[in-house]
């Protein structure tokens, strides 16, 4: 599978977006990037994923470049409950040869201050 | 509808015993999974349920850690003679299993966990 890379950390000021890249340079025609969060203590919570095209739902935005060999998640309105660290995985389509294992790597720590 | 419930959420036990540890998944999602996360680290996979069968039990860690799922639902997790380095917490997850995934029919979602404790 197609490994992530992302910044450790960021910062980002309440009310504003918070834009999180993630590069995944190997990606391959059948994998999907798929984003979840993880708020201390909690377990990790769903946000987006997409394939090709632009993902919009009510959490947030998923930007994929047109070579798919890197992407941005974008929170708009960025709030202090939205601290957590985010997951940026590259994900194996479900076929008949592959259950899609999901992969965690170390994330970044999103610390959103007032 | 309810997410995935794990039990107990809490549990602290002493060296050498053995705990189980149950995952109810989403109702109707067919696919279970099983991972960990110690302390400050990553999450990392130990175990696949597609119905009750374990296609993939790859990150199980030693012979002391088993899972069963019955009734293609309910999953327990055992740990047997269980050691300090078994502390972390044990996160359960549920899927449909479709093979287009356009409609999000394989997104994975997470119970809270179950935080472990050996002491």
């Amino acid at each position: 599978d197609a490994k992530t890379t992302q910044p450790p950390s960021m910062d980002c000021a309440e009310g504003r977006a918070a834009n999180l890249p993630c590069n995944h340079s190997t990606i391959s025609g059948n994998e999907y990037v798929y984003w979840y969060r993880q708020i201390h203590s909690q377990g990790p919570q769903y946000i987006i994923h997409g394939l090709k095209n632009n993902e919009t739902n009510e959490m947030a935005s998923l930007i994929i470049t047109e070579d798919r060999k890197s992407s941005t998640l974008i929170l708009p309105h960025a709030t202090l409950r939205d601290t957590a660290v985010y997951y940026c995985i590259v994900r194996v389509a479900v076929t008949t040869d592959s259950w899609g294992k999901l992969q965690f790597g170390a994330g970044t720590q999103v610390v959103v201050t007032p | 509808g309810a997410g995935v419930s794990q039990s107990p959420s809490n549990k602290v036990t002493e060296k050498g015993k053995d705990v189980e540890l149950r995952c109810d998944p989403i109702s109707g999602h067919t696919a279970l999974y099983w991972y960990r996360q110690s302390l400050g680290q990553g999450l990392e996979f130990l175990i696949y349920f597609q119905g009750n069968s374990a296609p993939d039990k790859s990150g199980l860690p030693s012979d002391r850690f088993s899972a069963e799922r019955t009734g293609g639902s309910v999953s327990t997790l055992t740990i047997q003679r269980t050691q300090q380095e078994d502390s972390a917490v044990y996160l359960c997850a549920s899927s449909l299993f479709r093979f287009r995934d356009r409609d999000s029919g394989n997104t994975i979602y997470f119970g809270e966990g179950s935080w472990l404790t050996v002491v």
